[in-house]
């Protein structure tokens, strides 16, 4: 069982909907991702938060917003998304405070399954 | 860009059969990581190698690195049908801060 929680597990949205996945985790890890997979291809990353705050943006459309209230939560905000934004969207962490810098192990959630109609 | 690419893409075997999956860096990596994605699943972590020419065992799974570190492979022996999915490494660069996940294969089982 994964120790990364996102909710909801599936999403449908209209392309004018404002909508948010949530991702929890509670493992202390203090680096927290936002990855983007559409099917049979591998996980892009769209997102890193370290210590809270945002260390990479992949140049994603401002029409994904990131926040993190605290180190344990991670939000995405969706708003006026377009149905080519349809995939899984998975969340992850990872222990040191520079996770990705340090090459320490990325736990990911089961993921989203967002479709924009 | 950087591009990390993983061959064959598709990979249909018998059960007990044996398996290898490369992934290749247009550049030197600092270090590789591998994970496995079952069907509807999310990926999960299999192991991370840093050293040059490193070679790791997980029971029937060996894991290398090759010396340049540009490049990694993963080989399973006498496959079983608990090993489907796809397999991604996942490489990152001395500069700048992100992991570059492969393009993976995707690995069939007949039993």
């Amino acid at each position: 069982d994964t120790e990364v929680t996102q909710t909801p597990k599936h999403l449908v949205m209209g392309m004018t909907n404002k909508k948010s996945l949530k991702c929890e985790q509670h493992m202390g890890h203090r680096a927290m991702y936002w990855y983007k997979q559409k099917a049979k291809k591998p996980p892009e990353l769209m997102f890193v938060y370290s210590y809270e705050k945002l260390s990479i943006n992949e140049s994603v459309p401002s029409r994904f917003s990131p926040e993190c209230p605290n180190s344990s939560l991670l939000n995405l905000h969706l708003h006026a998304l377009q149905p080519e934004d349809s995939a899984l969207y998975l969340c992850a962490s990872s222990q040191g405070p520079q996770g990705v810098y340090s090459g320490n192990t990325i736990y990911f959630g089961e993921g989203s399954w967002l479709t924009v109609v | 860009g950087q591009q990390v690419m993983q061959i064959p893409q598709y990979q249909h075997v018998q059960e007990g059969e044996d398996f290898t999956t490369y992934c290749n860096s247009s550049t030197t990596l600092s270090n590789i990581q591998w994970y496995k994605q079952r069907p509807g699943g999310h990926p999960v972590f299999l192991i991370q190698l840093v050293k040059s020419g490193e070679v790791k065992k997980q029971k029937r799974l060996t894991f290398q690195f090759g010396e340049a570190k540009k490049n990694s492979s993963l080989h399973i022996t006498a496959t079983q049908t608990t090993d489907v999915g796809t397999y991604f490494c996942a490489g990152r660069l001395y500069t700048g801060n992100q992991f570059y996940f492969g393009t993976g294969t995707s690995l069939t089982v007949i039993p």
